[in-house]
């Protein structure tokens, strides 16, 4: 059965230190994977999906389909980084979406 | 504005008396999907559609009741609550039918209470 795995439920840093967020997945098939936000009164939002290849707001997650991981970095935290950061995984399906649990990140001054 | 509403955005029932949790979205999307947030369990999928008068189970359906008759709306239906339902649940909808593949945009969620 597809698994979704974020094994840090809460992540305190400091203000310009790295911050990487971990997530690891079970899914034999191609998967697609996500990462969402949601920050303090916001809606839980998308930040970033592997496919895009992209970096959102100094947010990178590379795929690493040999460590069936997808684990979310940025180098330099800032307080407005502070949010609930959830990892979701697609599988082949199309309509089923998984979560993991979140990680709840504190950037601190 | 583009969004997807949900109504009433605080509920408290009693066990067995039906309710309905209205979504709405007005992006003309294709895809529509019910999830419940529980504490320590991340969000969890009920229900999903991928097109009008299509829709399907997802991990946590027992107790729930879903129908898709118009695009915009998507309704969540628990025809006798009980506490054990008791949670924040959001809906979502995306642009296409391969929802889950695509950017989803979440409701503003609605927290129950089953007493």
């Amino acid at each position: 059965a597809q698994r979704v795995t974020q094994p840090e439920k809460l992540l305190s840093v400091f203000k310009g230190a790295p911050v990487e967020l971990k997530c690891n997945y079970s899914y034999s098939g191609s998967p697609e994977l996500f990462w969402y936000v949601q920050y303090s009164r916001q809606r839980l939002q998308l930040l970033l999906r592997h496919i895009s290849r992209e970096s959102i707001k100094g947010f990178t997650a590379d795929l690493n389909k040999g460590e069936t991981s997808f684990h979310l970095k940025k180098p330099f935290a800032q307080e407005e980084d502070s949010a609930m950061y959830y990892c979701a995984l697609a599988t082949d399906s199309w309509g089923k979406l998984q979560f993991g649990a979140g990680t709840q990140v504190v950037v601190t001054p | 504005e583009a969004q997807v509403t949900q109504n009433p955005r605080y509920l408290i029932t009693v066990t067995g008396k039906k309710l309905t949790v209205t979504c709405s979205q007005n992006m003309n999307h294709e895809y529509m999907s019910w999830y419940r947030q529980d504490p320590g369990l991340g969000l969890r999928q009920i229900y999903y559609s991928m097109n009008v008068e299509v829709t399907d189970k997802g991990d946590v359906p027992e107790g729930y009741k879903v129908s898709r008759k118009e695009k915009r709306n998507f309704p969540l239906i628990l025809e006798s609550p009980s506490p054990n339902q008791t949670s924040l649940y959001f809906c979502a909808s995306s642009p296409s039918g391969r929802g889950s593949y695509n950017e989803q945009f979440f409701g503003p969620g609605t927290r129950l209470t089953v007493l």
